[in-house]
């Protein structure tokens, strides 16, 4: 079975500073996906970022990089340069077949 | 504008009644899904469709019904028989390049349910 964790309920940053978010993984499965969901109060899901496990380099899109650690399991969201809109809920998920498997969620809060 | 839509955005059900929830897309995805989310939690998959007039459940079907008359549509039932239905729904689509763990589910902006 597989399971993510985000340990992170929530967390603040000030604004044009980095944070890191975390998310840690199990799974037996050799071939799968991780992706990160922001969620913002209006409820949508919005797309960020996308890792496979057989890739090398880490994701980066924008202001957005994933720190893949394969054996260790860990798939962390690195926002750089922090902006005020970036204040949202940010799911981890890993897919391994048809649906995607989420984590509970941390909560950023990015002040001014 | 591709993307996907859901409605309504807010419902209220009285207990004993069904109620059905919109997603239509219009990106040409293949695969299509259902989530629901409980506050201060992931989503949770309630079915998803591969292809037109076939849907699989996912893990928490009991209650919900669904149907796939359509590549772009995939209405849900919430049914008098699901407990606690008041939550958060949100519909996804993929291109559904069959199991490969690099298909991307793209979100609509989700329907809230709350049952009176």
């Amino acid at each position: 079975a597989q399971k993510i964790t985000q340990t992170q309920p929530g967390m603040f940053v000030q604004e044009k500073e980095a944070v890191t978010l975390d998310c840690t993984y199990d799974t037996s499965d050799q071939s799968y996906g991780l992706f990160w969901y922001k969620q913002p109060s209006s409820g949508e899901m919005i797309f960020l970022i996308y890792q496979g496990s057989y890739d090398e380099q880490n994701a980066t899109e924008g202001r957005y990089s994933l720190n893949f650690q394969k054996a260790r399991k860990s798939a962390n969201l690195v926002i750089s340069a922090s902006q005020l809109g970036d204040s949202a809920m940010y799911f981890c998920a890993m897919r391994a077949g048809y649906a995607l498997n989420f984590g509970k969620g941390t909560s950023l809060l990015v002040t001014p | 504008d591709g993307g996907i839509t859901q409605s309504p955005k807010y419902l209220f059900r009285k207990e004993g009644q069904n109620v059905t929830l919109s997603c239509e897309q219009n990106l040409n995805h293949d695969a299509m899904y259902w989530y629901r989310q409980d506050p201060g939690q992931g989503l949770r998959l309630i079915y998803y469709s591969q292809i037109v007039n076939d849907f699989q459940k996912g893990d928490i079907a009991e209650g919900y019904s669904v149907s796939r008359e359509k590549k772009e549509s995939f209405p849900l039932t919430v049914t008098s028989a699901q407990k606690n239905p008041t939550a958060f729904y949100l519909c996804a689509s993929s291109i559904a390049v069959g199991t490969a763990s690099t298909d991307t589910q793209y979100f609509g902006p989700g329907t809230r349910l709350t049952v009176l």
